[in-house]
């Protein structure tokens, strides 16, 4: 199994700035995986980390507005840059250790 | 068309009732997974499945590979049970794709 501390739980934040969110794994993984929930939705993909390389990106998310670093194969985080009203969403991390584990979720809400 | 539907979109029972969420899916995968999603709460994953039947308490997964289904009963519903219920499909190369969840309330 894997229990994972993701951070903050929650945050308001200004149009304009960034916020990062850190997930701490309590075991060593390969890939954990950033999601993105808006309200009424599923969730939707945002990236691969892998550690060690650059992490994947899918159709729709970059690099520049969603930088990802991994160090180690506990941890990644994930930052929201130049936030905007439309970024205003659940963030989740996920890990895929035969089953799958998420962390509780960032709530972010841009003003 | 999605690449997994998911069945019920929404749905009220009343407690003690079998409920079963329809889970399809149009592409090669290596597994499917079962989550549940409480308001406000995080995401627990219920069952992994690649063929077959698992069971977990009152909680019943099972998967047809030819048919490219699956289905998550829940048997004597309670309250409790009340989430939104998500399947999703682990495509070769290990990426996930997500029903669009089943939003189930059980009524006391």
């Amino acid at each position: 199994s894997a229990v994972i501390s993701q951070k903050p739980s929650r945050d308001i934040c200004q149009r304009g700035t960034s916020l990062t969110i850190q997930c701490q794994v309590d075991s060593q993984v390969t890939m954990m995986f950033w999601y993105r929930q808006q309200p009424g939705q599923s969730l939707t993909l945002i990236a691969t980390a892998n550690q060690g390389s650059e992490a994947t990106y899918e159709s729709g998310f970059v690099i520049d507005k969603f930088p990802i670093s991994r160090p180690n194969l506990t941890f990644s985080t994930l930052t929201v840059s130049n936030m905007s009203p439309e970024d205003s969403s659940i963030y989740l991390c996920s890990v895929l250790n035969e089953k799958l584990f998420f962390g509780s979720g960032t709530q972010l809400s841009v003003l | 068309k999605n690449e997994v539907e998911q069945s019920p979109q929404n749905l009220t029972a009343q407690e003690g009732e079998f409920i079963t969420i329809n889970c399809s899916y149009s592409v090669g995968i290596s597994a499917l997974h079962w989550l549940q999603q409480h308001p406000g709460g995080g995401i627990v994953s219920l069952f992994m499945l690649s063929s077959g039947k698992k069971k977990h308490g009152r909680l019943i997964a099972t998967i047809n590979i030819q048919e490219k289904h699956s289905s998550l009963h829940i048997t004597a519903s309670h309250p409790r049970d009340s989430a939104v219920y998500i399947c999703a499909a682990l495509k070769y190369g290990n990426k996930l794709v997500f029903g669009a969840g089943t939003i189930l309330r059980v009524k006391s």
